[in-house]
């Protein structure tokens, strides 16, 4: 059963600590993308990975972190260092776009939701 | 980065009744995406326009592409319950990420 998942679904921090959101995915996808939404904002890329080993800042990477070790995983940190952390986060995959071509769909995870008490 | 804007941003929708969501950029989009947000849920995709003036059709729901390809609209008839969520825009923002819009609420009244 071919799909992305994300673990866990809710998660409960105290201020202060670092946390790890999981994301596996095993359609074979080249990229990954992590997406913070928060209520009328719509989807903010955090970071993203077009390959292994690989991975850029998206428009608010501040206060997170990740690594790309394995095609088919993305973890997520959120550091002590986010100022706002409590969100609903999303993990997104796709095949990677040849030069010239429509970008292709993401496909997106369950999400997790984060609250820091 | 590129830059969509959508309207409106939430909508109330009487069940049986049509609406549509707007999706502008100002600038040229090479090709635009519609996902859909069931409450509590995550992103599906929908749908993808590449061509001008381009209209496809999944049974209720009718996209559009703008002939200049800088706006997309999404047409929903006869609404049904079914239809509630977020639907979202994007379009390409550069090295394979998406630039996705704020989205659009839509509620519908029974």
């Amino acid at each position: 059963d071919g799909g992305i998942t994300q673990s866990p679904k809710y998660l409960f921090r105290k201020e202060g600590q670092n946390v790890t959101l999981s994301c596996e995915q095993n359609l074979n996808h080249d990229a990954m993308y992590w997406y913070r939404q928060d209520p009328g904002q719509g989807l903010r890329l955090i970071y993203y990975s077009q390959i292994v080993n690989d991975f850029q800042k998206g428009d608010i990477a501040e206060g997170y972190s990740v690594s790309r070790e394995k095609k088919e995983s993305f973890p997520l940190t959120v550091t002590s260092a986010q100022k706002n952390p409590t969100a609903f986060y999303l993990c997104a995959s796709t095949f990677r776009t040849r030069v010239g071509s429509a970008y292709n769909e993401q496909f997106f995870g369950p999400g997790t939701r984060l609250t820091v008490l | 980065g590129q830059q969509v804007m959508q309207i409106p941003q939430y909508q109330h929708v009487q069940e049986g009744e049509d609406f549509t969501t707007y999706c502008n950029s100002s600038t040229t989009l090479s090709n635009i995406q519609w996902y859909k947000q069931r409450p509590g849920g995550h992103p599906v995709f929908l749908i993808q326009l590449v061509k001008s003036g381009e209209v496809k059709k999944q049974k209720r729901l009718t996209f559009q592409f703008g002939e200049a390809k800088k706006n997309s609209s999404l047409h929903i008839t006869a609404t049904q319950t079914t239809d509630v969520g977020t639907y979202f825009c994007a379009g390409p923002g550069g090295n394979n990420r998406l630039a996705f819009g704020k989205g659009n609420q839509v509620v519908v009244i029974p």
